[in-house]
């Protein structure tokens, strides 16, 4: 079973600003993750997916994944209020079940 | 476009009824489905794990003869809520782990289940 924690929020940043959610995971053999957000009342949807120590860069997105420390993190530039939203990090996980933490709720305010 | 199908979106009903949700994943074989739910402002839990042709795996505290899943083909798991009662409304979700590695999940659009 893979596990991760993150912070519930809510994290509120005011408009144009940078967004910083973190996630942290107990299976060090944890290879790739993916950051998934969820409006309220809609299902995950994937924004992102890092497998590679360091940054990957998507737009307004950027992850960051540190396997020594065991934690994934998600940076939102010039962060808008459609941006408002909860945040779930999870590890790839093949046919094994995930266990989803709370997810950060994110609002951004105008 | 959507790789996993789930049907209905929304469902309205009686107390006493039975409820049935199908998910069906479109362009390639899932033998295993997971389904979820979430009630208003808290996180996505895990039910139970389906998968095909073998008996569901259900999470602890999870009713396995109130929630009924039969994952009869390669493409399609259903939920079976059986006289669903006011407390079952909730947001039900399932999702599909891809044929790939290293690939997320492909998560259904979800069944807002209503129980009046």
């Amino acid at each position: 079973q893979k596990e991760v924690e993150q912070n519930s929020g809510p994290l509120s940043v005011p408009e144009g600003a940078i967004a910083s959610l973190n996630c942290t995971y107990s299976d060090r053999g944890s290879q790739s993750f993916f950051w998934y957000r969820q409006y309220s009342g809609k299902s995950p949807e994937l924004i992102m997916f890092i497998y590679s120590n360091g940054d990957k860069e998507d737009g307004r997105f950027t992850a960051q994944l540190n396997k020594a420390s065991q934690y994934v993190s998600l940076l939102i530039r010039d962060s808008q209020p459609s941006d408002s939203a909860t945040y779930l990090c999870a590890p790839w996980a093949g046919y094994q079940k995930v266990t989803f933490g709370t997810g950060t709720k994110l609002q951004v305010i105008p | 476009g959507a790789v996993v199908s789930q049907h209905p979106s929304w469902v309205i009903c009686k107390s006493g009824t039975s409820v049935k949700i199908e998910c069906r994943s479109l362009d390639f074989q899932a033998t295993t489905m997971f389904w979820y739910r979430q009630f208003p402002k808290q996180s996505l839990m895990l039910m139970a794990t389906s998968n095909e042709g073998s008996k569901a795996t259900y999470e602890q505290g999870v009713e396995k003869d109130k929630f009924l899943i039969n994952h009869a083909s390669l493409t399609l798991s259903t939920l079976t809520v059986t006289s669903a009662h006011p407390e079952d409304s909730s947001f039900y979700i399932c999702s599909a782990p891809a044929a790939t590695d290293n690939q997320p999940q492909h998560f259904g659009d979800g069944t807002r289940l209503s129980i009046l």
